[in-house]
């Protein structure tokens, strides 16, 4: 079956700085959807992506769907406390990358 | 209502014990699926429903696991004689079209912790 691959795995970085994380598929995707999760709350979705080589933001969030529509990433800009959490991307499928957890430090 | 919601919050079983956790979709949305989340990792498929219709069980890890949705709205997830590996998470998400849609984004619920002890 296929497999979502995110990485890194982890990051530790200073507020203020640009954050980027990717996730890639061994199957093509016809949706990529990144969700963030914070403790104890179920993931809430950050961007949609729906055709390759789509660039959508919102606000200081931005995503790409690769061109070979196996791939996409996210981009968080100007980090702040609140982005602390574990960032999640699915396909169409509706199957779940393992994360990338994200610490910002003050 | 206006979101996922789930319950109960925190369940602690005895191992064998069985248990049944329930989910109230967004009303109106076709799709429904149950994800199994361990500690520290993501979201694990258990299955679909497309309405009352259970199409995908492939994740389901043992036959010890069974979900219904006989109305298509409600769901219960039920795990049969529990056992310590069952501790998890279960996170319920509903949407408005199927996966291969445009209307395919998921809502999820806020879980339910089960403690297996």
């Amino acid at each position: 079956g296929q497999q979502l691959n995110q990485s890194p795995q982890s990051m530790f970085i200073q507020e203020g700085e640009d954050v980027s994380m990717n996730c890639t598929s061994s199957s093509i995707f016809n949706t990529w959807l990144w969700y963030k999760q914070d403790p104890g709350e179920g993931p809430v979705l950050l961007i949609a992506l729906y055709k390759a080589g789509e660039l959508t933001s919102n606000g200081r969030l931005t995503a790409q769907f690769g061109i070979t529509r196996k791939d996409s990433f996210l981009n968080i800009s100007a980090s702040i406390p609140s982005d602390v959490g574990i960032y999640f991307c699915a396909g169409h499928d509706m199957r779940f990358g393992a994360g990338t957890r994200l610490t910002v430090k003050p | 209502g206006a979101g996922v919601s789930q319950s109960p919050r925190y369940k602690v079983a005895k191992r064998g014990q069985d248990v049944a956790l329930r989910c109230d979709p967004i009303s109106g949305h076709v799709s429904l699926f149950w994800y199994q989340q361990a500690l520290g990792q993501g979201p694990e498929f258990l299955t679909y429903f497309q309405n009352e219709a259970q199409l995908d069980k492939s994740g389901l890890p043992s036959d010890r696991f069974f979900a219904e949705r006989p109305e298509g709205s409600v769901s219960t997830l039920k795990i049969q004689r529990t056992q310590q590996e069952d501790s998890a998470v279960y996170l319920c998400a509903s949407s408005l079209g199927v996966p291969s849609s445009g209307a395919n984004v998921l809502t999820f619920g806020a879980g339910s912790r089960l403690t297996v002890l």
